[in-house]
C-alpha cells in the first residue's frame, strides 16, 4: 500500500519568511495530492491540492509542486504570517483506491513575529 | 452551511462500555470515512464507506465497527473500548467525483480509562 513520509516534523519561521514542507510517497499509481491545515481544536481543512497531470499549482501565498519521477511533492508558503501557525498534513491517493487518503505524520509550523 | 457534524466532541469512559460516535453530513456526499489521529502518526483510516450499505476496512479497523444505513450518517461503534483506543477521531466526507477533497468534522476526543 501507499506510504507517505513528511518532513520536517516541526518548523519555526520568522514572520515574512518562507516555509517549505516536503513529502515523499511510495505508490507510483498515486495521482492526487492534497494538503490540509489543522488549527487547534479543529478538523483538517483543505488548503490546496494537485493532481498528477500538473507539476505546480499556486493560490496566493501557497504553492504546491509535484515531481512524479522522484515521487515527492512540496508545500511552499511565502510571506508567512502568524495565522499560518498550524499543523500541516500532506496526503496521497490513487484512482484505484478512490477516497483512501494516506496521510503524512504532519508538520507543526510556528510563525514567530 | 456545508458541514460534517460529529457527536460527542469529548467523551471520557471506562474500558468495556460500548459507545457510539455519530457523524452526519449535509452535502449529499457518497463517500464517508473515519480516521484516528495520534501524535507522530498523522491520520490513519479506520473504516470507509463508498455509499449506503457499502463499507470497507481502512488501515486500523480492529476494535471498531461502522454502519451506513443512510447516506448522511456514518456512526463509529466501539463495542468494547480499550485504553489503546484513546485518541482524537475525525469523520470525513467527499463527493464520488474523482478524488474530490474530503471535508472533515471538528473531531471527537475519546479517553478510555
Amino acid at each position: 500500500g501507499e506510504n507517505v513520509e513528511q518532513h520536517p516534523s516541526t518548523l519555526s519561521v520568522q514572520e515574512g519568511d518562507s516555509a517549505v514542507i516536503k513529502c515523499t510517497y511510495s505508490d507510483s499509481a498515486s495521482n492526487y495530492f492534497p494538503w490540509y491545515k489543522q488549527e487547534l481544536g479543529k478538523g483538517p481543512q483543505l488548503i490546496i491540492d494537485i493532481r498528477s497531470n500538473v507539476g505546480e499549482k499556486k493560490d496566493q501565498r501557497i504553492a504546491v509542486t509535484l515531481n512524479k519521477t522522484a515521487k515527492h511533492f512540496s508545500l511552499h508558503i511565502t510571506e508567512t504570517q502568524p495565522e499560518d501557525s498550524a499543523v500541516y498534513f500532506c496526503a496521497a491517493s490513487s484512482i484505484d483506491s478512490w477516497g483512501k487518503l494516506q496521510f503524512g505524520a504532519g508538520t507543526q509550523v510556528v510563525v514567530t513575529p | 452551511e456545508a458541514q460534517v457534524t460529529q457527536n460527542p466532541r469529548y467523551l471520557i469512559t471506562v474500558t468495556g462500555k460500548k459507545l457510539t460516535v455519530t457523524c452526519s453530513q449535509n452535502m449529499n456526499h457518497e463517500y464517508m470515512s473515519w480516521y484516528r489521529q495520534d501524535p507522530g502518526l498523522g491520520l490513519r483510516q479506520i473504516y470507509y464507506s463508498m455509499n449506503v450499505e457499502v463499507t470497507d476496512k481502512g488501515d486500523v479497523p480492529e476494535g471498531y465497527k461502522v454502519s451506513r444505513k443512510e447516506k448522511r450518517n456514518f456512526p463509529l461503534i466501539l463495542e468494547s473500548p480499550s485504553p489503546n483506543q484513546t485518541s482524537l477521531y475525525f469523520c470525513a466526507s467527499s463527493s464520488a467525483d474523482d478524488n474530490q477533497p474530503q471535508h472533515f468534522g471538528d473531531g471527537t476526543r475519546l479517553s478510555i480509562l
